[in-house]
């Protein structure tokens, strides 16, 4: 069974630049889920959906991140313009109802110069 | 408020060593489930385990065994004989409103 795909799994690009991370879930979950994770503030919950609807986007750091899901297979997290700050690893994951656990992609690793 | 404790930062062992990562919750939910997530130096996230709060059956799984215990509002790991491929970063999580509390995370180092 495939899992969560993303890409990029690298970008590196220049401050100002936007940058676009795209990711499919796994076939069938109802929920999708991006995280940004840095040293310095771990794994943090940027948004997720249900049923491609945003449920809650409160960790969303500000109004130049945004996020999409135009179908249940895909989705993507935008930043615009970007900043050195954004350079993470950003995660998507997925999961059925009911609890299941999340099932993540392998990351996107974001570096902005 | 809901969260996740993981005090360990830092674990190192040696090759067969047994090895216990600790984590402790705190929640006012009544029902809720508690998921441990492995990160290897690679990078990904490995789901481990899941396991609800009204099943305080310790689970064992070959060398990973798992404590739960809600009277401490705690839920051990344990890793019997470490071996090097057992080295990342273990994450405790907490299910909330649909989404994932997570702890800190402990990096466990296994030295052959």
């Amino acid at each position: 069974d495939a899992g969560v795909i993303q890409s990029p799994r690298h970008e590196v690009t220049e401050m100002g630049q936007e940058v676009t991370l795209r990711c499919k879930p796994i076939s069938g979950h109802d929920y999708l889920f991006w995280y940004r994770q840095t040293m310095m503030r771990g794994l943090e919950l940027l948004i997720y959906f249900n049923n491609n609807v945003p449920i809650d986007d409160s960790g969303m750091p500000e109004d130049r991140f945004s996020a999409k899901m135009p179908n249940a297979s895909f989705s993507t997290l935008k930043i615009q313009p970007s900043e050195p700050r954004d350079s993470a690893v950003y995660f998507c994951a997925s999961r059925g109802s009911s609890n299941q656990p999340q099932h993540f992609g392998d990351g996107t690793r974001l570096s902005i110069l | 408020a809901q969260k996740v404790t993981q005090a360990q930062t830092e674990i190192s062992v040696v090759e067969k060593e047994d090895v216990t990562l600790d984590c402790v919750y705190e929640t006012r939910d009544t029902t809720y489930y508690l998921f441990w997530y492995k990160q290897p130096p690679s990078g990904e996230l490995v789901f481990l385990i899941r396991r609800n709060s009204f099943d305080e059956q310790n689970e064992i799984s070959g060398r990973y065994s798992w404590n739960f215990q809600k009277s401490t509002s705690s839920f051990n790991f344990t890793i019997t004989a470490s071996q090097v491929v057992d080295s990342a970063v273990y994450f405790c999580a907490l299910s909330y409103m649909g989404k994932l509390i997570f702890g800190t995370g402990t990096r466990l180092q296994v030295f052959p």
